[in-house]
């Protein structure tokens, strides 16, 4: 099976600019995530989906990040205004919807630099 | 709150053995994950345990024992290709099955 597709793989923006990741998962997975992982830690996550809504986004910062799943499908994240600390890889995650372990099975990352 | 313990560093040789352990206080537990991440790279499934003992797959087992909040990474034959980070990873009871993940433990294979 295709895996999880991120683009762009990478993105250099100044502060203040607005940056926009794409995400398509795999067939039939219905939870999707996006995690941002700064360099030597774990991930952290923004947001998770299920299908088209919400299921957590208490660590998403509102005031500058936005996302949406619209048809429960693919996603998009978006930051703007961006700051020096949004530099970070930003994974994007789907696992489906079955009992049992419900391995996440990640994209490549997306590496965002704010300049 | 919920924490997770793993060690930031460990270096290791070649054809050796190496165990990676992992602590947590989670608010209920619904199954652990390793996962291995190579530098600039995505990570991707090892291994997951939600009953206590060992589970074997190949070079690598993992263990968990739910009444010490405690799991480890056992790592057999090393090759230079395992050098990479582990990270460790609780799914905390409750509808959304949330992960909390550690920080990683970047391993080291020396020749």
């Amino acid at each position: 099976e295709a895996g999880v597709a991120q683009s762009p793989r990478y993105k250099i923006i100044e502060k203040r600019q607005s940056v926009a990741f794409w995400c398509n998962p795999i067939s039939g997975h219905a939870t999707l995530y996006w995690y941002q992982q700064i360099l030597g830690q774990g991930p952290k996550l923004l947001i998770q989906f299920q299908n088209n809504g919400v299921v957590d986004d208490s660590q998403l910062p509102k005031d500058r990040f936005s996302a949406e799943r619209l048809k429960g499908v693919d996603s998009t994240l978006k930051i703007q205004p961006a700051k020096l600390e949004d530099s970070a890889v930003y994974l994007c995650a789907s696992s489906s919807q079955t009992a049992g372990a419900n391995v996440l099975t990640f994209g490549a990352g997306s590496r965002l630099t704010v300049l | 709150g919920q924490n997770i313990d793993q060690p930031t560093e460990m270096t290791a040789t070649e054809g050796a053995i190496v165990q990676i352990n992992c602590t947590y206080q989670t608010s209920g537990f619904n199954g652990l994950f390793w996962y291995q991440q190579h530098a600039g790279e995505a990570p991707t499934f090892l291994s997951y345990n939600v009953l206590d003992g060992l589970e074997e797959k190949g070079r690598f087992s993992s263990f968990l024992s739910r009444s010490k909040g405690y799991s480890y990474l056992l790592l057999k034959e090393l090759q230079m290709k395992d050098s990479a980070s582990y990270l460790c990873a609780v799914r905390v009871a409750g509808n959304n099955r949330k992960l909390i993940w550690g920080l990683g433990t970047s391993l080291a294979v020396n020749p």
